[in-house]
């Protein structure tokens, strides 16, 4: 069974600061992996995801992920914070091929000026 | 392209009525899934549809809840009788098969609040 876990409920950084959102994922077969960003009343929008070759990822905003097989981590990064980045980011996973997606619990960011 | 669109965006409602949320998954995507977001357990899987074909239900809490999906276009998430418990909101999710990279377009959600 797969399964993802997030590292902080609540990351609070200074505007300008690096921005580091954890996850790590347990998966029997190759996985495919997710970060979405939830804004105040709105629905998830996909930030990035892996599925296959490289396995630094380049998302939206200046986000990037990192796929790590030998961590199973896939840690969301970004260098400069910026105060339109606070939001909810959340990590998913789901199988080669497969269409069932499973979410960690989420990370809301806060953004300090 | 429109995206998904999910319908209504806030419902108020009282303990022991039925509730229906509704959903139109983006043109020519062939899965469609209905999540549950709380803060207690965060974003469930409640059920998804291949082809109009419920695939996995196991998410669904109980017999009170039922989801639909008559046709290519339109879907519906019914619970009945509501209670409180059931609070949270309700999204509606669709992806297609052709690119077979998982991403999924969400809905705005509706926010259930049960009296």
């Amino acid at each position: 069974a797969q399964s993802v876990t997030q590292l902080g409920s609540h990351v609070s950084v200074s505007e300008g600061a690096l921005v580091l959102l954890r996850c790590n994922y347990s998966s029997s077969v190759p996985p495919y992996l997710f970060w979405y960003v939830q804004y105040p009343n709105q629905g998830l929008q996909l930030l990035l995801k892996y599925t296959t070759g490289a396995t630094l990822v380049k998302g939206i905003n200046g986000f990037e992920a990192e796929f790590k097989k030998s961590e199973t981590s896939f840690h969301l990064t970004k260098p400069s914070a910026h105060m339109s980045d606070a939001a909810e980011y959340f990590c998913a996973v789901s199988e080669t091929g497969g269409f069932k997606t499973i979410f960690g619990a989420g990370t809301r960011l806060f953004v300090k000026a | 392209d429109a995206g998904v669109i999910q319908s209504p965006r806030h419902e108020v409602t009282e303990m022991g009525q039925e509730v229906t949320l509704r959903c139109k998954p983006i043109s020519g995507h062939d899965y469609l899934f209905w999540y549950r977001q709380t803060m207690m357990r965060g974003l469930e899987l409640l059920i998804y549809f291949n082809n109009n074909v419920p695939i996995d239900d196991s998410g669904m809490p109980e017999d009170r809840f039922s989801a639909k999906m008559p046709n290519a276009s339109f879907s519906t998430l019914k619970i009945q009788p509501s209670e409180p418990r059931d609070s949270a909101v309700y999204f509606c999710a669709s992806r297609g098969t052709s690119a077979n990279t998982g991403e999924l377009f969400f809905g705005e959600g509706s926010r259930l609040t049960v009296l």
